[in-house]
């Protein structure tokens, strides 16, 4: 049971390439969600997808799209990546018809636009 | 707009020391709050807190909700430089979405 998984684990882009990060999860959770995290900043959320075949637009959506492939997979896309976008990346997890509201992390993808 | 503050951003202590975490939010619909330890890594769950006053623990780590002042306090007594970490406090509305509050980052000092 490997939980949530991320890759790449570190990439570093130039300004205006593109790239897509991959999370997976193998806990059948319906609800996954793409989180960024900037010094001082907390975790900020960028999408969300409550339920396969639905995405929705978080705190920080600009210069990303996302593709719920299936129910373990959700991927995030950046077109045109930009420095701004240097960050850490977090994919998480969780089902929202248990009880607890834990969202269970992946670990990261280290991402540096120069 | 939904808020979620922590202090103090950062912390800086001895072994032994005890500290307290704060934690206060301005979410419409609040459904639960979470706290949870970052190392150099994931966030790993610490404590989900739903009623106010009733203090969860868990060994040397306890926290308890005040849902009338809305706040929260996560407490560690007897630090061990183990504690290092950034401490992330997160509400949770009704709709399921967690807001993150910036962090506190304590450092542990032998």
């Amino acid at each position: 049971n490997a939980g949530v998984t991320q890759t790449p684990k570190f990439q570093v882009l130039k300004t205006g390439q593109s790239m897509t990060l991959q999370c997976a999860q193998d806990m059948n959770h319906n609800s996954m969600y793409w989180y960024r995290q900037d010094p001082g900043m907390g975790l900020r959320l960028i999408y969300y997808s409550a339920s396969e075949g639905t995405t929705d637009k978080g705190e920080v959506p600009n210069g990303y799209n996302v593709s719920r492939l299936n129910k373990r997979e959700f991927s995030l896309r950046l077109e045109s990546a930009a420095p701004s976008q240097t960050s850490v990346y977090f994919c998480a997890s969780n089902d929202r018809q248990q009880p607890t509201d834990t969202q269970y992390f992946g670990p990261g993808t280290r991402l540096t636009v120069l | 707009e939904d808020k979620v503050v922590q202090s103090p951003l950062s912390l800086v202590v001895h072994e032994g020391d005890t500290v307290t975490l704060n934690c206060s939010y301005e979410v419409t619909n609040f459904r639960s709050l979470l706290w949870y330890k970052q190392e150099k890594k994931a966030p790993t769950f610490l404590f989900m807190l739903t009623s106010s006053g009733i203090e969860k623990k868990s060994g040397r780590l306890s926290s308890i909700l005040d849902k009338k002042e809305l706040f929260s306090i996560l407490n560690i007594t007897a630090t061990q430089t183990g504690d290092s970490a950034i401490y992330l406090c997160a509400v949770v509305n009704q709709g399921g979405k967690l807001i993150f509050g910036q962090g506190t980052e304590l450092s542990v000092k032998p």
